[in-house]
């Protein structure tokens, strides 16, 4: 596609409940990332992927968030056992490679219950 | 832990001035530097970016970088409202972010 495609837009889920959030980056791009953005603050770093493969996961908070790219495309956040901290915007972004500029995605606002 | 630390201001500027936005890092090795622009409720939209030493300039920004002293700068001239916005600086081998400066251009 022409841009990095996030869906949903906007999720409300209750506290406790499983979530999928899904990146669709510009078409060949083998770099992928994903960030977390709360209200007045950058852009968190969560995990950036090469790929298929996560290159750098040292951003998940906890063992709740896991993310996915079987096939170095599409890629899936997922996040278990919802928390109200985990309300914010999910940013994912991608790359022609590690050392370009990325492209963001417009996000999607995630609001626990 | 890698840092990207940058004034969180505001920054407040008159229409027609020059905005000066400044951003440290820690890493020394660090070789790809970046300013994104986030308009409120908008995701970041590049705007910069720089690799050498020096200065670099596109249009009406300049950004600025010095290795030696770990510093990235973004200068615009010319300031507009229309760039009222949060200014992102990213460090590329950290794939982290400063805080932002939020940046207002009064008319």
């Amino acid at each position: 596609g022409a841009g990095v495609s996030q869906t949903p837009s906007n999720k409300v889920t209750e506290k406790g409940k499983y979530v999928e959030l899904r990146c669709d980056p510009i078409s060949g791009h083998t770099a992928l990332y994903w960030y977390r953005q709360s209200l007045g603050q950058g852009p968190e770093f969560l995990i950036y992927f090469q790929g298929t493969g996560a290159a750098d996961d040292s951003g998940l908070p906890n063992d709740r968030f896991f993310a996915v790219r079987p096939e170095g495309s599409v890629s899936t956040l997922k996040i278990q056992r919802t928390e109200r901290g985990d309300s914010a915007v999910y940013l994912c972004a991608s790359s022609p490679a590690g050392t370009y500029g990325y492209t963001f995605g417009s996000g999607t606002r995630l609001t626990v219950v | 832990q890698k840092e990207v630390e940058q004034n969180s201001g505001p920054l407040s500027v008159p229409e027609g001035a020059i905005a000066s936005l400044n951003c440290t890092y820690s890493d020394r090795g660090s070789q790809s530097f970046f300013w994104y622009r986030q308009y409120s409720g908008k995701s970041p939209e590049l705007i910069m970016s720089i690799y050498s030493n020096g200065d670099k300039e596109d249009g009406r920004f300049t950004a600025q970088l010095n290795k030696a002293s770990q510093y990235v700068s973004l200068l615009i001239r010319d300031s507009q409202p229309s760039d009222s916005a949060t200014y992102l600086c990213a460090v590329n081998n950290d794939m982290r972010f400063g805080a932002g400066t939020r940046l207002t251009v009064k008319p």
